[in-house]
């Protein structure tokens, strides 16, 4: 009952801004977006999160549209390290009991040399 | 250490053994968090732990599955009488205390389990 869509799969050349879309558009207002990555045979690594405000930080940017339907995560610069699984996740901050994050299948980055 | 930790790494068993996953959460974080992730698929939830008591058991799929944690660190996930369906790597996370806002699970490097 994952409450993202993504491709699964994308590919991006070395060098270039790597936009991985996701969609969310039954997002709650008071549910964040989370994103996290997957290299292959590691446990996942968390990149970046927001709620409504467009985001960055040393890894990626996040761009959350108005209406909190979409996001996009921007890698600007690619390299073939950042060739990864990339996982959208919508989920509240405080919920009770209830910290599990819910996991789609995620989008399968393939970053070309 | 400055991670989360898992042990062992790899770990084949027999059908029908029990086997025991363990799981060494960043230092000062009271929450942790179990997660199955089978081959080519996503994560699945399993079990949280604030502190050593489970608040969030729903994740487990049958009775075969238990987990415990002592204190605020080492926790251990046992599967009983184990099934080759069982077979996938298991995650842990570790989180910040119930404060953080929001928390951001940190995870280990997992545990594949092959069940032959």
């Amino acid at each position: 009952d994952a409450k993202t869509t993504q491709p699964p799969s994308m590919d991006c050349a070395e060098g270039r801004a790597a936009n991985l879309p996701c969609n969310h558009s039954t997002i709650s207002g008071n549910e964040y977006v989370y994103w996290y990555r997957q290299i292959h045979s590691q446990g996942p690594q968390y990149i970046i999160h927001g709620l409504k405000n467009n985001e960055t930080n040393e890894m990626a940017s996040l761009i959350i549209t108005e209406d909190r339907k979409s996001s996009t995560l921007i890698l600007p610069h690619a390299t073939l390290r950042d060739t990864a699984v990339y996982y959208c996740i919508v989920r509240v901050a405080y919920a009770g009991n209830n910290r599990k994050l819910i996991w789609g299948l995620g989008t399968s980055l393939a970053v070309n040399p | 250490g400055a991670g989360v930790s898992q042990s062992p790494s790899n770990k084949v068993t027999e059908k029908g053994k029990d086997v025991e996953l363990r799981c060494d959460p960043i230092s000062g974080h009271t929450a942790l968090y179990w997660y199955r992730q089978r081959l080519g698929q996503g994560l699945e939830f399993l079990i949280y732990f604030q502190g050593n008591s489970a608040p969030d058991k729903s994740g487990l799929p049958s009775d075969r599955f238990s987990a415990e944690r002592t204190g605020e660190s080492v926790s251990t996930l046992t599967i009983q009488r184990t099934q080759q369906e069982d077979s996938a790597v298991y995650l842990c996370a570790s989180s910040q205390s119930v404060t953080d806002q929001p928390p951001t699970q940190f995870f280990g490097p997992g545990t594949r389990l092959t069940v032959l």
